[in-house]
């Protein structure tokens, strides 16, 4: 089946760095990404969509100069969090469309990200 | 927009007994589908069933079925034979428009006793 790789599984990074987040897939072209951020014990809550060659469309509330995501090529898109703060800490996860099976929609394993 | 409704931050069942996580919907759009999610401690998600707003059955995947009761914008999930491994976080979601997002609901955290 469809598959998304995520990387990295885990990151630990210092307040005030940058950190990269990847999604790949694997066995399809991802014309369509979707980033969310969950938070210990709460929902998925929707960050941004890209869609390949285009840029992406940001949430309410979401700041788009700190969350940069780039969907550069129909298997990639990334999530740069800029100038990391402590209150980033957070699981992030990609969804991409369309997949095959699951009715399209395929998800990374997730990125667990702690600012210290 | 839409919008997805737990009520029910926790559940608990025994081993082998059946467990129904409710999820109510709300949505203008008429055509829509309805997911449901499981999220072991690691995180990942992994899909469990799906029902669209125009299916005349309730879908069914193995263990799992789905309450599908359209005019009370309600969709629960069934979960027979309940086994150790279905303790977990499980989430309902919606999608509608045509914009493809997902919307989660708040989740309910199913401990299956042995």
């Amino acid at each position: 089946g469809a598959v998304v790789s995520q990387h990295p599984s885990r990151v630990i990074c210092k307040s005030g760095t940058s950190v990269k987040i990847e999604c790949r897939s694997l066995d399809f072209q991802a014309t369509t990404m979707f980033w969310y951020r969950q938070f210990p014990k709460q929902s998925l809550m929707l960050m941004a969509t890209s869609n390949e060659g285009s840029k992406a469309t940001y949430e309410q509330g979401v700041e788009k100069d700190k969350f940069l995501i780039n969907h550069a090529s129909l298997t990639l898109s990334t999530l740069t969090v800029t100038s990391a703060h402590p209150e980033d800490s957070s699981f992030y996860i990609c969804s991409a469309l369309p997949g095959t099976g699951n009715y399209g929609y395929t998800f990374g394993s997730g990125t667990r990200l702690t600012v210290v | 927009a839409q919008k997805i409704t737990q009520t029910q931050p926790g559940m608990f069942v025994q081993e082998k007994e059946a467990v129904t996580l409710d999820c109510t919907y709300d949505t203008s759009d008429p055509s829509y589908g309805l997911f449901w999610y499981k999220q072991p401690s690691s995180g990942e998600m992994i899909f469990l069933i799906y029902q669209g707003s125009y299916d005349q059955q309730n879908a069914t995947e193995g263990r799992y079925s789905l309450n599908f009761q359209k005019a009370r914008k309600s969709a629960n999930l069934v979960i027979s034979a309940s086994q150790l491994g279905d303790s977990a976080m499980y989430f309902c979601a919606i999608r509608g428009g045509s914009n493809y997002k997902l919307t989660f609901g708040k989740g309910t955290l199913l401990t299956v006793n042995p």
